[in-house]
């Protein structure tokens, strides 16, 4: 079974600055999905960034950034120039390759950008 | 617009009332999930649904049940509610990959048990 850990339940920045959220998961599976999750507190899940496996790039948008380690299991989350309302729950979660029946997720970083 | 929708999205119930949370989506996705979210715990997946009449359990399926009589429809079924099942419900829909990964979700549900 695959498991994700999200060793830091709370971190706390000043605005504009880079803050970094870090995430491991476990798999035996070759190819897979990573994936980067906001929840504000509006509640609603919203996909910040993904990562295939089988890609050795990381995946950038805009501000979002993140560090693909496959040996290490390691896909941590680099957000630059942090805003005010990049305040929010951040989850990362894993997805394997064959059939999208299933995310597992970690338990979760809240993030709060202090002005 | 692409969404799913869920209903409702706060409901207080006694234990043991019978309780339904729809889940809508318009994306003609095969895929469809239920999670319920924990503090501490992330998001933990109950229930999913591969297409029309096809589900299976997930990882907390106690205490719920699920149908998917058609393809747009995934409704959560709490047959006797108990206290442990206060959390917060998503519903998700995913197009069969590698078409898309990115899951869809909808607005939570936000249950309690009295």
């Amino acid at each position: 079974a695959q498991t994700v850990t999200q060793s830091q339940p709370e971190m706390s920045v000043q605005e504009a600055e880079t803050v970094t959220l870090s995430c491991t998961y476990d798999t035996s599976e070759s190819n897979y999905y990573l994936f980067w999750y906001k929840q504000p507190p509006s509640r609603q899940m919203i996909l910040v960034i993904r990562q295939e496996a089988y890609k050795q790039q990381n995946a950038t948008e805009n501000r979002f950034s993140v560090n693909f380690q496959k040996a290490a299991k390691s896909f941590s989350l680099k957000i630059s120039d942090s805003q005010l309302g990049d305040t929010a729950m951040y989850f990362c979660a894993f997805m394997k390759g064959q059939g999208a029946q299933k995310l597992v997720f970690g338990q979760g970083t809240r993030l709060t950008i202090n002005p | 617009e692409a969404q799913v929708t869920q209903n409702p999205r706060y409901l207080i119930t006694v234990t043991g009332k019978k309780l339904t949370v729809t889940c809508s989506q318009n994306m003609n996705h095969e895929y469809m999930s239920w999670y319920r979210q924990d503090p501490g715990l992330g998001l933990r997946q109950i229930y999913y649904s591969m297409n029309v009449e096809v589900t299976d359990k997930g990882d907390v399926p106690e205490g719920y049940k699920v149908s998917r009589k058609e393809k747009r429809n995934f409704p959560l079924i709490l047959e006797s509610p108990s206290p442990n099942q206060t959390s917060l419900y998503f519903c998700a829909s995913t197009a069969r990959p590698p078409v898309n990964t990115e899951a869809f979700f909808g607005q939570g549900t936000r249950l309690t048990v009295v």
